[in-house]
């Protein structure tokens, strides 16, 4: 059983540098999701794609953020410029759509670091 | 705005007793309610969910209890064990128009033994 792969799991840059992190999703899972976590905080939602369609972000997600999602299998979250702010968790997660019964399936995170 | 409220930070509990962990919702949009644990470096886990037309969803020793009018649900494990010690986490969704999932800022649960 292979579960949300997160890729690398840490990782700390310099302030202005761009990164990027990978995520694969449950094979025949059709929704994936990204979050943000800080240290004292439940998992804040950025976006989410079912397929390859992007169909919300946060508003509070800003430029510097893209995520993409092709062919609808494995998402990149980037971070341009990364700011100080930026350090935190970063969760993907993937379901299965099914209403009611549909569960979220986290991976391990990228804990990234901005020096 | 915290649609999703936790709050209570933590919670100690004795081996074997209950423990009890409390939300609280302002979004009445809501109609699916979802609860994680977290162990330190890893990303949560799925223990239990309930949908709007239930007020209870038992599974093992895990029971949430959903209070609509109140807008407030409940996780209560009984008979608690040391290996439930993590930080729990409540989460919403609403059904119609977005699945995004909004979740709590999570309680810090210490079985002791």
């Amino acid at each position: 059983d292979t579960g949300v792969s997160q890729d690398p799991r840490h990782k700390i840059t310099k302030r202005g540098q761009n990164v990027t992190f990978r995520c694969d999703p449950i094979s025949e899972h059709n929704r994936l999701y990204w979050y943000r976590q800080t240290l004292g905080q439940g998992p804040e939602f950025l976006t989410y794609f079912q397929n390859e369609a992007q169909l919300e972000k946060s508003r509070l997600l800003s430029d510097r953020f893209s995520a993409e999602r092709p062919k609808g299998s494995f998402s990149t979250l980037e971070i341009q410029r990364t700011e100080q702010g930026d350090s935190a968790m970063y969760l993907c997660a993937s379901s299965l759509a099914g209403g009611f019964n549909e569960k979220l399936f986290f991976g391990s995170g990228t804990q990234l670091s901005v020096l | 705005d915290q649609q999703v409220k936790q709050n209570s930070p933590s919670l100690s509990v004795q081996e074997g007793r209950i423990s009890i962990l409390n939300c609280d919702y302002t979004n009445s949009m809501f109609d699916y309610f979802l609860w994680y644990k977290k162990y330190p470096a890893e990303g949560p886990t799925f223990l239990i969910s309930i949908s709007s037309i239930k007020d209870k969803n038992e599974d093992g020793r895990f029971t949430v209890f959903l209070n609509k009018s109140a807008k407030h649900l409940s996780l209560h494990i009984v008979p608690s064990q040391p290996g439930d010690s993590a930080v729990y986490f409540c989460a919403a969704s609403g059904s119609s128009g977005t699945y995004k999932y909004i979740f709590g800022t999570g309680t810090r649960l210490k079985v002791l033994a």
